[in-house]
């Protein structure tokens, strides 16, 4: 069964620290990791995301590291800020897979002001 | 336009009605999705439309019945439901041979 891994479920990270969210895989050929934020109320948002032939990608405060040969994956958010207080899934495309999507159980990450 | 549109935000339906929920979007995607989200979890996939035509039915029960009318829109017919069928019900988009998924923000459903 594919699967995806995500820990901690739950995270409380001070103003101005790394928060840091793992992923692992196992057993699938994926090639599609995206990260997605959800506020409450709100649907998930695509925040960053990484193919498997790249070892990092950075875009602001937020930076993916992949490690295909480790199949793990993890979300870094620099200078972590209030704002940034949400729920933070990972997830994972199948290559054979256009439309699907394996997803982590995602994290509830907390920013202490 | 970026966004994926979704009405009602909210709808409280008896076991006996008839709903409909709603979703748009002008991004020109040519693949939308309705997933179900139930609290503290992630997403799960119920329907794909892939060019409006049904490509992927997770196996939902025929109490829930997708529409796609144009490239555009995509409606969830609600009929006969029962109260754990309460959740988050979100519609996506997403270009063919792309990965990136636009979520809406969600029909909250309470049956009651």
């Amino acid at each position: 069964q594919q699967q995806v891994k995500q820990s901690p479920q739950s995270l409380i990270v001070q103003k101005g620290g790394i928060s840091i969210i793992n992923c692992a895989y196992e057993n699938t050929a994926f090639d599609y990791f995206p990260w997605y934020q959800q506020f409450p109320g709100k649907g998930p948002a695509l925040l960053i995301a990484i193919r498997p032939d790249v070892s990092e990608k950075k875009e602001g405060r937020f930076t993916i590291s992949f490690n295909k040969s480790a199949k793990q994956f993890s979300l870094h958010i620099m200078d972590s800020q209030p704002g940034d207080s949400a729920t933070y899934f990972c997830a994972a495309t199948p290559a054979d897979s256009n439309y699907q999507l394996i997803w982590g159980a995602g994290t509830k990450l907390i920013i202490k002001p | 336009d970026t966004e994926v549109t979704q009405t009602p935000k909210h709808l409280v339906m008896g076991m006996t009605n008839k709903k409909s929920l709603k979703c748009e979007q002008h991004m020109g995607h040519r693949a939308m999705y309705w997933y179900k989200q139930k609290a503290k979890k992630p997403p799960e996939l119920m329907f794909v439309y892939s060019y409006e035509k049904l490509s992927i039915n997770e196996s939902v029960p025929s109490r829930f019945s997708p529409e796609c009318p144009n490239s555009s829109l995509l409606n969830l017919h609600l009929h006969a439901l029962q109260p754990e069928d309460s959740a988050l019900y979100l519609c996506a988009s997403s270009p063919i041979a792309n990965y990136g998924y636009t979520f809406g923000s969600g029909t909250r459903l309470t049956v009651v």
